[in-house]
This record gives C-alpha cells, structure tokens and sequence, in this order.
C-alpha cells in the first residue's frame, strides 16, 4: 500500500509562511489533495490537485507536488490557521484503488 | 449547498456490529457521485474506510473499500431516503473513533478529494 509520511509538527510565527510536507514515492506523479482540521470539527478541503482552491479558501493557501514530496504552503499565518493539517492521494496500484490519508501534521501558531 | 449528517447507536458492544447512516441534503446520492465513510480513532488521523455508489454494476451500486477492513464493511445506499449506511461487523475496542461520512468529486480530473463532510459521530466500543 502506498504510504504518505508528514512530519508531526510545525511550528510558526504569526505573519510568516509555513510549509508542511507530505512525502512519499513518485508522489510528483499523483495528484494531492490537502485538508484543514480545526480540534472538534470537520476536515476542510483547503488544496486540491496540488495547487487548487476550493471557493473560500484564502490565496494564503498553496500547493505544489514534485518528485517525492508534495508541499501545502500558508503564507502570512494568522492564528485561526492553528490546525492539523492531512494530506490525501489515490492509491491505483492495486485492482481495487482506494484514499489514502497522511499521518497528519499539527501547525502550531507561536 | 451540500450537507451531510451522520446517525446511528454511539456505543457498540465488542464482537457486535457497528452501524451509521448518512442523510444527504441539497444533492441526490443516485446522481452518479461516490459517497464515502472516513474514521478518526481518539487523538489519531484520518482513515478511509470506503465509498459507494450508485452504479452499473448491481442495483446495490459500486463499492471501494479500504483492504485493511474489507472483510468486515458493508456498505449500502437508500435512493428513496437519500441516504447511504455502513456497518462494520465484529468491531473491537480499536473501531471507537470518530465517524464521517463525505461527499467524493473528482472536479476536472480522475484523482477523488472529499469536498463536503458530515460533522462526524463518535462511536465507542465498549462493554
């Protein structure tokens, strides 16, 4: 099964950019989707196709995918930002495909 | 605007079968799109559990579910009720989690994200 590795945390100031990874192999050649979790809610699609924001995600939010590790990027972060973040591929290499989901990765806003 | 909303018992005994519906509103489960379970175990992330559809194959629909728990999902949809159910037999302690259910699109492409989430229900496995 394929695996997608993130690191547990990040950690940001208010104001400047994080970056939260999500490894794994050839990921450049899926497509990643990456989700928003705030503590006792929902997830919310926040990137999809690597790059793509649904309406009503702000600019600050951004993507890209190459070679082994796709990259969510929030830039100028804001407090309300604090979340745990997943990101998420479709796994074909078997007969019968299915999402996969990355450990998850817990931004802290200092 | 899409919502959904889960239901079902929110304690389950262990060796007995875990079971949720999902009411969709503002979209009709029979128009071709795939519906989904994902789980969340206390303190944990995200896991697929699987999804349906209304499809060609059988008039149960099309399923996909994750390997790890094929052999104990079921998944089935109500056309009528605009809902769709899962249940998850012979559950353990390490089924209590947090149950959503999910709206799967694929936009302009062929790789699914999950764009609406119910609010998700907590189910716990216990004596």
């Amino acid at each position: 099964s394929y695996v997608l590795a993130q690191p547990p945390s990040v950690s940001v100031a208010p104001g400047k950019t994080a970056s939260i990874t999500c490894g794994g192999s050839n990921i450049g050649m899926k497509s990643v989707h990456w989700y928003q979790q705030k503590p006792r809610q929902a997830p919310v699609l926040v990137v999809y196709y690597d790059g793509d924001r649904p309406s009503g995600i702000p600019e600050r939010f951004s993507g890209s995918n190459s070679g082994n590790t796709a990259t969510l990027t929030i830039s100028r972060v804001e407090a309300g930002d604090e979340a745990d973040y997943y990101c998420q591929v479709w796994d074909t290499s078997s007969d019968r495909p299915y999402v996969v989901f990355g450990g998850g990765t817990k931004l802290t806003v200092l | 605007q899409v919502q959904l909303q889960e239901s079902g018992p929110g304690l389950v005994k262990p060796s007995g079968t875990l079971s949720l519906t999902c009411a969709v509103s503002g979209d009709s489960i029979s128009n071709g799109d795939w519906w989904a379970w994902v789980r969340q175990a206390p303190g944990k992330g995200l896991e697929w559990i699987g999804e349906i559809s209304h499809g060609e194959i059988s008039h149960g629909g099309s399923t996909n579910y994750n390997p790890s728990l094929k052999s104990r999902i079921t998944m089935s949809m109500d056309k009528s009720k605009n809902q769709f159910s899962l249940k998850l037999t012979s559950v353990t302690a390490a089924d209590t989690a947090v149950y959503f259910c999910a709206r799967t699109s694929y936009g302009s492409g062929t790789s699914p994200f999950l764009d609406y989430w119910g609010q998700g229900t907590l189910v716990t496995v216990s004596s």
